[in-house]
């Protein structure tokens, strides 16, 4: 089962333009994760946010997370075409904290 | 530093052939996972291993799924017999930390294995 949900499932945006994820969970968590996977590839580990924390940064990447509506949000700054990848987030949650996938989030940044 | 090699990155077997793959983990990472990954959808954990003990494999279906870490270190994932369902990729990955409720952080995945079956 998977408790993330991502929204929307698919985003074409222009380059240069600003990219928002939305990501939604049912339980209670540890941490939220956001992963980025290319097409054919492996999962790349992009920015973790604890249950505590409400904001955190990592150059182009803005992660919010409201535990009241249990929801988080990925921000792509200034999106480039090689930010074209599916992303997914990632929950810490249960009494053996396993790390549960969302189904992905698809984003093509046009040049 | 290497990252987490897999193979064989593509394999295509008829149904009810067996099949392995490989996972060499990041060096000195005790904890392993295998994730299995259906087309557009996110991965799937089957099984986590710390050091050579599976500590977790409740969602490894055990009547054809088999996995072992022997020494700890490199781990391979089987499939005997195969079926059409089985059409995925499956990603293994590795983290430096013990895997608690209250230590838990990223993951580093290998390119992943894809499999087809016919």
């Amino acid at each position: 089962s998977q408790q993330g949900e991502e929204d929307p499932q698919a985003l074409s945006i222009q380059e240069g333009e600003n990219a928002t994820m939305n990501c939604s969970y049912k339980t209670s968590i540890n941490n939220l994760q956001w992963y980025r996977q290319n097409s054919g590839r492996g999962l790349v580990h992009l920015i973790l946010i604890r249950s505590n924390e409400r904001e955190k940064h990592s150059g182009r990447l803005r992660v919010t997370l409201d535990t009241s509506k249990k929801s988080s949000s990925l921000l792509i700054t200034a999106s480039r075409a090689a930010d074209t990848a599916s992303y997914f987030c990632a929950t810490v949650a249960g009494a053996n904290s396993k790390l549960t996938f969302g189904k992905g989030i698809t984003l093509s940044v046009r040049p | 530093e290497a990252g987490v090699v897999q193979s064989p990155r593509y394999k295509i077997i008829e149904k009810k052939q067996p099949v392995a793959f490989w996972c060499n983990p990041i060096s000195g990472h005790n904890t392993l996972y295998w994730y299995l990954q259906n087309l557009g959808q996110g991965p799937e954990l089957l099984i986590r291993y710390e050091n050579e003990e599976a500590v977790d494999d409740s969602q490894l279906p055990k009547d054809r799924f088999s996995a072992e870490r022997l020494k700890g270190v490199d781990s391979t994932l089987k499939i005997q017999p195969a079926e059409l369902g089985d059409s995925a990729v499956y990603l293994c990955a590795s983290s430096a930390f013990a895997w608690t409720a209250s230590n838990t952080g990223e993951l580093f995945f290998g390119e992943g294995s894809r499999l087809t079956v016919l």
